[in-house]
């Protein structure tokens, strides 16, 4: 099946750096989430990109569509505590239902 | 916020044993999702269904695994006989549309422990 590669795998930051985690895929994707896993949680949506090249805000959080359709990367910005999780990148491919996620990134922020 | 929920948060079952976990989506929603997480792991796709019938499945998905849709409001994942490699979060998923065009909403997840 397809893959997703996202790195990095965990980041150790300081309270209001910047953030930045990407994806990628050998394969084309349709569409490309970004969602957040806090403990005991279900995934939650953080942006979704739907073309290629698109690039997307939500408050302080930006992500891209590559222009391959083949990766995609978020960046947070001057970080604060609340955004410490699991960040999840997703691919959903032509033609299909379900979406292949990535590892996830768990990013933990130090005070 | 429409939520999708699920029922119930945790169940602990002997191997072998049926289960039965349970979904309310978001009710103007038309695709619902199953997902599992294993422990540290990514979540993975199980199976998606629409119409009434299973429009995709993984390769996750096998016999042991269906889907239904009892009534208008609840969707239903069944794990006929559990292995101990069944112990997972089982998250379902809705959207309004194919294409996810608003991404998918997850439900808080359902810990399986097959024991």
């Amino acid at each position: 099946g397809q893959q997703l590669n996202q790195s990095p795998q965990s980041m150790f930051i300081q309270e209001g750096e910047d953030v930045s985690m990407n994806c990628t895929s050998s394969s084309i994707f349709n569409t490309w989430l970004w969602y957040k896993q806090d403990p005991g949680e279900g995934p939650v949506l953080l942006i979704a990109l739907y073309k290629a090249g698109e690039l997307t805000s939500n408050g302080r959080l930006t992500a891209q569509f590559g222009i391959t359709r083949k990766d995609s990367f978020l960046n947070i910005s001057a970080s604060i505590p609340s955004d410490v999780g699991i960040y999840f990148c997703a691919g959903q491919a032509v033609g299909a239902d379900g979406l292949t996620f990535g590892k996830g990134t768990h990013l933990i922020i130090q005070p | 916020e429409p939520e999708v929920t699920q029922t119930p948060s945790h169940q602990v079952t002997q191997m072998g044993q049926e289960v039965i976990l349970r979904c309310v989506p978001i009710s103007n929603h038309l695709y619902f999702y199953w997902y599992r997480q294993i422990l540290g792991q990514k979540v993975e796709f199980l199976v998606s269904f629409y119409n009434n019938e299973i429009s995709e499945k993984s390769e996750i998905f096998d016999d042991q695994f269906s889907v239904e849709r009892p009534d208008g409001s609840n969707f239903t994942l069944k794990i006929r006989s559990t292995k101990l490699e069944d112990s997972a979060m089982y998250f379902c998923a809705s959207s309004e549309a194919w294409t996810g065009v608003y991404g998918y909403t997850f439900g808080s997840g359902t810990r399986l422990t097959v024991v």
